[in-house]
């Protein structure tokens, strides 16, 4: 089982605002990195560190984290932006350099 | 353009070998560290371990630690990954990602990542 818990779920409006949440107790120390994965890709990176997107993630997409919960939030959520979402950061003992959540399904409705 | 292209599906028996391969262009591959990772068949994420190619320099999620075998090829910018026997349960698909940074960060994270690697293990 992950570290880092996610929602499996979440749908929004188009054109609405969306929070997917990721917790962990290793958030209370370190960054989580988020990615988007749709159908049949690779993984996408999306915001890494406290909130830095990658040249080519639109502004849409944004992070934050508060005590063991990092969020990634998508203002104006797009029809593009139906995917799975996956946070990822180190795990609390140190023994996993790297863990990911076990992702979240966004719908836009 | 940093990219990373995979070697192709495989299809084979259990107890069969396998190594398959990502190869690097569009940067100093030796510098940067390389991540793989493990999505069974409808599920998520999982990182198996990360090597290092300028000294293969490798560690492994404790999950995968005699599992897999992670190795480099400086001479052709490529990361492999490998089996010695493999099972039905490591059917998935396999990404190889780059960690984006020259130090390796407390909470590493990947970019680009590869197009993955089919593995279907079926007798």
């Amino acid at each position: 089982s992950s570290e880092l818990t996610q929602d499996p779920a979440v749908s929004v409006a188009l054109g609405q605002t969306v929070r997917i949440t990721c917790q962990g107790d290793s958030l209370r120390s370190y960054y989580a990195s988020w990615y988007q994965q749709k159908p049949g890709q690779a993984p996408l990176l999306v915001i890494f560190g406290e909130n830095n997107r990658p040249s080519g993630i639109p502004v849409r997409f944004s992070g934050s984290s508060s005590g063991n919960t990092a969020s990634l939030t998508i203002t104006g959520a797009q029809t593009e932006d139906e995917a799975d979402y996956y946070c990822n950061s180190r795990d609390r003992s140190g023994n996993h350099l790297v863990v990911f959540g076990g992702g979240t399904k966004l719908t836009v409705l | 353009e940093v990219q990373l292209v995979q070697s192709g599906a495989e299809v084979k028996e259990p107890g069969q070998s396998l190594k398959i391969s990502c190869q690097a262009s569009g940067y100093n591959f030796i510098t940067y560290w390389i991540a793989w990772v493990r999505q069974m068949p409808g599920k998520g994420l999982e990182w198996m371990g990360i090597i290092y190619p300028a000294d293969s320099n490798t560690t492994y999620s404790p999950s995968f630690q005699g599992q897999v075998t992670i190795s480099a090829d400086k001479s052709i910018n490529t990361a492999y990954l490998q089996w010695s026997s493999l099972k039905a349960s490591d059917t998935a698909m396999y990404y190889c990602a780059r960690i984006p940074t020259r130090i390796l960060p407390i909470a590493p994270w990947f970019d680009p990542w590869g197009q993955g690697t089919l593995v279907i293990v079926s007798s």
